[in-house]
């Protein structure tokens, strides 16, 4: 079936440091999503991308769809505590309906 | 406005049974989607229901079932258990069935054994 492969599998890093991840497919899709999901929980959307291109914020997060439309950024400026959690990208496919593809996820761990 | 709620929070069954897992969708929302994730995993998409219909399926078997209830609350069936069907169950709903703006509830950790 589809894949996404999603980039780092975990993160150490520093309060205050800057955080990237990716997720790269070999197949277009239309829409990009990016979710963090804490211990516990479902998963809350962070971030929707609808364009090739675009490149949206929300507060400290910045995502890009890629200009391929194979790949997507997450960017988290000068990380905190609570950024702690598993982050996954998700897609649409061009040809589909509805049904989103997950990445396996990025988990990160802030070191003390 | 509540928000989406599953129960139970915790299941343990064995090889062959069955289990029915159970999700209030939040407030106002028609649309409820299912999907499976295995440890260290991403989600998988089971299936979605709209208004008391199945709307769209991912690739699992027929033994995974499901209802919509004309409150819009759902239910996941699984028979014929396999020790494979261990994971977290997570349910979320929306209103229509664009899954971008679809909430999660905190899912069913089941455990076979």
């Amino acid at each position: 079936g589809q894949q996404l492969n999603q980039s780092p599998q975990s993160m150490f890093i520093q309060e205050g440091e800057d955080v990237s991840m990716n997720c790269t497919s070999s197949s277009i899709f239309n829409t990009w999503l990016w979710y963090k999901q804490d211990p516990g929980e479902g998963p809350v959307l962070l971030i929707a991308l609808y364009k090739a291109g675009e490149l949206t914020s929300n507060g400290r997060l910045t995502a890009q769809f890629g200009i391929t439309r194979k790949d997507s950024f997450l960017n988290i400026s000068a990380s905190i505590p609570s950024d702690v959690g598993i982050y996954f990208c998700a897609g649409r496919l061009t040809d589909s309906n509805y049904q989103l593809i997950w990445g396996a996820g990025t988990k990160l761990i802030i070191k003390p | 406005e509540t928000g989406v709620t599953q129960s139970p929070t915790h299941l343990i069954k064995t090889r062959g049974q069955q289990v029915t897992l159970r999700c209030s969708s939040q407030s106002g929302h028609n649309t409820v989607s299912w999907y499976q994730q295995a440890l260290g995993q991403g989600p998988q998409f089971i299936f979605q229901y709209y208004r008391e219909e199945e709307n769209g399926r991912g690739n699992f078997p027929p033994r995974f079932s499901g209802l919509q209830f004309p409150n819009y609350s759902s239910e996941l069936n699984v028979n014929a258990l396999e020790l494979d069907d261990s994971a977290l169950y997570l349910c979320a709903s929306s209103l229509g069935g664009r899954q971008e703006t679809q909430y999660f509830g905190p899912g069913t950790r089941l455990l076979v054994l």
